[in-house]
């Protein structure tokens, strides 16, 4: 069966702290991993890794994948109150090539 | 905004109930798939249409079905509803057949009573 793992499932930070959330994969098939933020309801898309190696960057976040050790990481600097939200990894791939989801991190940033 | 509407937004209904749910993609895309968000499990992916036909199937249950009409708007059916469907369902799309970024729209609370 396709598994995503996020961890930590949940991180609490003061604003200006950086944070690296993780995710491992195992499917099948692999294709691509996404990373999107959920806010209020429904989430926004982020980054979209197919390449070892060759880091995505947005502003403050950037992201990394790593597929011969099956995972990636999400860095955000300088943390703001904005930032907190629910963050997902998902994996395109499996036997009939779908979106897997992780149960995601939730990220709390305190004043 | 993502341009993907979901309707209605909240819908209580009691068990044993059937209630169908509504989505729009974005103007444009073709693959439309339906998620559903529970607190313990996550988003799971249930099922996607690719300009009217089926193309991929998840953990959708047999009390449950979909379509997508030639407009491409898409419905899931939920059927003799248990308390345990209670959740977000979500409808996502996507301009192709698949492995590329997903457009979710705002989702519809389901509360089964």
């Amino acid at each position: 069966e396709d598994k995503v793992v996020q961890s930590p499932l949940s991180l609490v930070v003061h604003e200006g702290d950086t944070v690296t959330l993780n995710c491992s994969y195992e499917v099948t098939n692999f294709r691509s991993l996404l990373w999107y933020k959920q806010e209020k309801k429904a989430p926004t898309f982020l980054f979209m890794l197919t390449s070892s190696g060759i880091e995505k960057k947005s502003g403050r976040l950037s992201s990394i994948l790593d597929k011969k050790e099956l995972f990636s990481i999400l860095n955000i600097t300088a943390t703001q109150t904005g930032d907190s939200a629910v963050y997902l990894c998902a994996v395109w791939g499996g036997s009939n090539y779908k979106l897997t989801f992780g149960k995601g991190t939730l990220l709390t940033v305190n004043p | 905004d993502s341009g993907v509407t979901q309707t209605p937004k909240h819908l209580i209904t009691a068990t044993g109930q059937r209630v169908t749910l509504r989505c729009s993609p974005r103007s444009g895309d073709l693959s439309v798939y339906w998620y559903q968000q529970s607190l313990d499990q996550g988003l799971q992916f249930l099922i996607q249409y690719y300009n009217g036909e089926e193309r991929a199937k998840g953990n959708i249950l047999e009390r449950f079905s979909a379509q997508q009409f030639p407009d491409l708007h898409s419905e899931l059916n939920l059927s003799s509803l248990e308390l345990g469907d209670s959740a977000l369902y979500f409808c996502a799309s996507s301009p192709d057949r698949g492995l590329e970024k997903l457009f979710f729209g705002s989702g519809t609370q389901l509360s089964v009573l």
